[in-house]
């Protein structure tokens, strides 16, 4: 519901393998968000994409990469190089049309555990 | 880069207390500070926000209040219910920085019947 799609819920993935989460939005918002979330270090931005084939890295990319191929869509590959990867990862999208100042609209979030 | 400072970590109060959540923030060009909202095993959801060219905004038992000068911004809750209990974020805007949302650490509010 919301509009923002995150799936899945759950993933489970051995160390060393790559995993990507998908990430999908109908609210024909221009601007997308990926977030990792830790206990007790709130919401820390991963990469971010203003339009279609653009994105840029946020404050802790290293380890994630993106693609923005279509506007509905932002999916985030979990690579082998991030050191630790088990969080709960949230997909957010916003309307930069409105400016600066338009709110975000969460996912439900995907919980990622890697063992 | 813009950085939030958020406190207190954790915050219990009273069923019917008032609740103050504040925050800081390092860029003095952010223009645009809301607050979210996350209960257990849920998304944030955006409860109210504030712009730089106004210093109080009320929403029923929801408040935010903005000090420019200072560059701090708090949440005030009235009247508390089990039902806010949850975690509040803070986050601030970087203008000219694409509408990328730096966010703080997060509180903790319990509310005890």
């Amino acid at each position: 519901d919301g509009g923002i799609t995150q799936s899945p819920k759950y993933l489970f993935r051995k160390e060393g393998q790559n995993v990507t989460l998908s990430c999908e939005q109908n609210l024909n918002h221009d601007a997308m968000y990926w977030y990792r979330q830790d206990p007790g270090q709130g919401l820390r931005l991963i990469y971010y994409s203003q339009i279609v084939n653009d994105f840029q890295k946020g404050d802790i990319a290293e380890g994630y990469s993106v693609s923005r191929e279509k506007k509905e869509s932002f999916p985030l590959t979990v690579t082998s190089a991030q050191k630790n990867p088990t969080a709960f990862y949230l997909c957010a999208s916003t309307s930069s049309g409105r400016g600066l100042h338009s709110p975000l609209h969460f996912g439900n979030g995907t919980r990622l555990t890697v063992t | 880069g813009e950085n939030v400072e958020q406190h207190p970590s954790t915050l219990s109060v009273q069923e019917g207390d008032s609740a103050v959540i504040k925050c800081t923030y390092s860029d003095s060009a952010s223009n645009y500070f809301p607050w979210y909202k996350q209960e257990l095993g849920k998304r944030p959801q955006l409860i109210i926000d504030i712009r730089s060219n106004v210093g109080e905004k009320k929403d029923q038992r929801i408040a935010v209040t903005l000090n420019k000068t200072a560059k701090h911004f708090s949440l005030h809750i009235t009247e508390t219910q089990p039902e806010d209990s949850a975690v509040y974020f803070c986050a601030a805007i970087v203008t000219g920085g694409g509408n990328k949302l730096t966010f703080g650490t997060g509180t903790q509010l319990k509310v005890e019947l």
